[in-house]
């Protein structure tokens, strides 16, 4: 079981707006930057949000990141069929290590 | 542009020694931290570890009895090795390069390898 917790699936259609949560603690999301990752089948992950809210250079402003106590949310907005994917959040968990959530498997209906 | 390159035995018996190496090339070698995450079969990420240009480990607690990981400066290479596998260390291994500017941000991984299988069986 992960120390960041994400629901398992999420969906919607084309040009819809979409959130994906991802819940921790004090120790992690509470006090430290989150990141976000996308990975597409059969590739390896991609840097999609970096220190909560920031986004790397090539990334659609359609991606983006917001804390709020220990959760933090990614929200694409405009969905396309190519979001579809596996999402995880990131963040340091105080003291010990780097810990991802699940993962949230995203379909473009 | 900036790769980094994988490589390593795929299949392997319980209670060897995993040994993966990745390579950068061109770019910068010092100037970032490098990491190790793996995938299990239909599971999610896990982070491993990472290791500075000079040598500095961070290690996932969970694995650090058993890993080791070293810096080759002057191949602009890093390795993991893990010791004593079992069917749970069965993933894919993925190396990434970890962002340092004021400090390393372990999780601001912003180039990946593509990712070496690894199977444990008897």
């Amino acid at each position: 079981q992960s120390v960041l917790t994400q629901s398992p699936s999420a969906s919607g259609t084309p040009g819809q707006r979409i959130t994906i949560s991802c819940s921790g603690s004090s120790s992690n999301i509470g006090s430290n930057y989150v990141y976000w990752y996308q990975q597409l089948p059969g590739a390896a992950p991609k840097l999609l949000i970096y220190w909560t809210d920031q986004r790397p250079s090539g990334v659609p402003d359609r991606f983006s990141g917001s804390k709020s106590g220990t959760s933090a949310s990614l929200t694409i907005s405009g969905l396309r069929s190519e979001d579809e994917a596996d999402y995880y959040c990131a963040a340091w968990n105080d003291g010990l290590s780097a810990v991802f959530g699940g993962g949230t498997r995203l379909t473009v209906l | 542009q900036v790769q980094l390159q994988q490589w390593g035995a795929g299949l392997l018996k319980p209670s060897e020694t995993l040994s993966l190496t990745c390579a950068v090339y061109v770019g910068s070698f010092s100037g970032y931290s490098w990491s190790w995450i793996r995938q299990s079969p239909g599971k999610g990420l896990e982070w491993i570890g990472e290791i500075s240009h000079s040598g500095d480990t961070k290690y996932n607690p969970s694995l650090k009895s058993r890993l080791t990981m070293s810096v080759d400066t002057s191949k602009n290479q890093f390795s993991l090795k893990l010791s004593s596998v079992t069917a749970a260390d069965t993933a894919v291994y993925y190396c990434a390069r970890a962002y340092c500017g004021g400090g390393c941000y372990s999780l601001f991984l912003d180039l990946w390898g593509k990712g070496t299988t690894v199977t444990v069986s008897p």
